[in-house]
């Protein structure tokens, strides 16, 4: 069956990089995602990458995908305290089906 | 504006009562999802609907009841069968299966 896993924290001090690392199983993902999730708060959409790209930059997010490991990665740049959240690494297949990981939890110290 | 809602944001009961969650978008998405969220734990699907009046269980259905009556609507009722049901639900919707999920805020249920 499907599996997404994370890391469950991250902690980075402010301006640094930070690196939030995601694996999968099925082969048949078409679509990865990131989503962020503040306290309390549902989930936003940060970004996506099609199972075809290897990489997608958008502005401080930077992600990068290898199909062959099955590994999914988010760069945040220049992380800011207001990055400070948990971090959802989502796969879906043709299926339409959408399986999240347990979410990486990113603390940014001043 | 589009959005997605959910209400209300607390929502507080008795054990043995049945609740219903209200989740509503205007976005025009045909599918519409709900999910459990425990702390420390990711998303599980309870159910999905892909068209109006079409529905289908996800990962943990057992205890909850949906209906999907019209295209912006997806309440979801938590029955006194479900043994645990103190816990953050999401809903989320897209465009078809294919799309990305937009969620709600949320709502917070606490049964004691």
């Amino acid at each position: 069956g499907e599996d997404v896993e994370q890391s469950l924290f991250l902690s980075v001090r402010e301006g640094d990089s930070s690196v939030i690392n995601c694996t999968y199983t099925d082969s048949s993902s078409t679509y990865l995602y990131w989503y962020k999730q503040e306290p309390g708060a549902g989930l936003q959409l940060l970004t996506y990458i099609f199972s075809n790209m290897d990489m997608k930059q958008d502005q401080r997010l930077t992600v990068l995908l290898n199909k062959k490991d099955k590994h999914l990665s988010l760069r945040i740049a220049d992380t800011q305290t207001g990055d400070s959240a948990i971090y959802f690494c989502a796969e879906r297949t043709n299926a339409g089906k959408s399986t999240f990981g347990d979410g990486t939890t990113l603390t940014v110290k001043p | 504006d589009g959005g997605i809602t959910q209400s209300p944001k607390y929502l507080f009961r008795k054990e043995g009562q049945n609740v219903t969650l209200s989740c509503e978008q205007n976005l025009n998405h045909d599918a519409m999802y709900w999910y459990r969220q425990d702390p420390g734990q990711g998303l599980r699907l309870i159910y999905y609907s892909q068209i109006v009046n079409d529905f289908q269980k996800g990962d943990i259905a057992e205890g909850y009841s949906v209906s999907r009556e019209k295209k912006e609507s997806f309440p979801l009722t938590v029955t006194s069968a479900q043994k645990n049901p103190t816990a953050f639900y999401l809903c989320a919707s897209s465009f078809g299966t294919s799309g990305e999920q937009y969620f709600g805020p949320g709502t917070r249920l606490t049964v004691t």
